[in-house]
């Protein structure tokens, strides 16, 4: 079974730019979260999408912005980059069980670096 | 606010010596605790705990987790160059369907 792929792995962008980025779940899953990872905060949750609908967000500015597709698909956004932005930026994908219980499996992420 | 805390956040240690890592949390709604191990690039998945004093083991791995004192540990023995790697622990948050993580154990053997 392929795994989350993610693209483009690597981004450079000047700020004021926007940017999107590409997450394919693994197949059957239909749960997409996405992350951004910096040496400074660590591993930070963005959001996660369900059926195409956006379930829960974490502590970004309005800039960050994601949508899912039908195919279980995911795009994220980010707008008027600036140089804080720089980061690797991971997605995740999972399969709900009836208990909720499921682990993530983690995409390559894309590196996008903000000059 | 929801945290998890990771120590050490450093460690070295000989090829073939036992290390523990840490785990500590404090959350609101905790559904599992998760340990992924970070090479170059992506988190790969480890262990899932869910429930008190039931050890995960995968080969020279272990987990276990501590719901009332709200901490787990990863154990692994015999180490190997190999497990050289960012170590990072997170905790589910029931209801939000988003993971917690801890700044990670950055563990190096060396042979």
């Amino acid at each position: 079974k392929a795994g989350v792929t993610q693209t483009p792995r690597y981004l450079i962008k000047t700020r004021g730019q926007q940017v999107t980025l590409s997450c394919s779940p693994i197949s059957g899953h239909r749960s997409v979260s996405w992350y951004q990872q910096t040496p400074g905060q660590g591993l930070q949750f963005l959001f996660e999408y369900f059926s195409e609908t956006q379930r829960n967000k974490g502590n970004f500015p309005g800039r960050f912005s994601g949508r899912q597709f039908s195919n279980s698909r995911s795009e994220m956004n980010v707008s008027t980059l600036e140089l804080g932005d720089s980061a690797l930026y991971l997605c995740a994908s999972s399969l709900p069980g009836t208990g909720g219980d499921y682990e993530q499996y983690f995409g390559p992420g894309t590196r996008l670096t903000v000059t | 606010e929801d945290k998890v805390v990771q120590s050490p956040l450093s460690l070295v240690v000989h090829e073939g010596d036992t290390v523990t890592l840490n785990c500590s949390y404090e959350v609101t709604n905790f559904r599992s605790l998760l340990w992924y191990k970070q090479e170059k690039k992506a988190p790969t998945f480890l262990f899932m705990l869910t429930s008190s004093g039931i050890e995960k083991k995968s080969g020279r791995l272990s987990s276990i987790l501590d719901k009332k004192e709200l901490f787990s540990i990863l154990n692994i023995t015999a180490t190997q160059t190999g497990d050289s790697a960012i170590y990072l622990c997170a905790v589910l948050i029931q209801g939000a369907q988003k993971l917690v993580f801890g700044q990670g154990t950055r563990l190096t053997i060396n042979p």
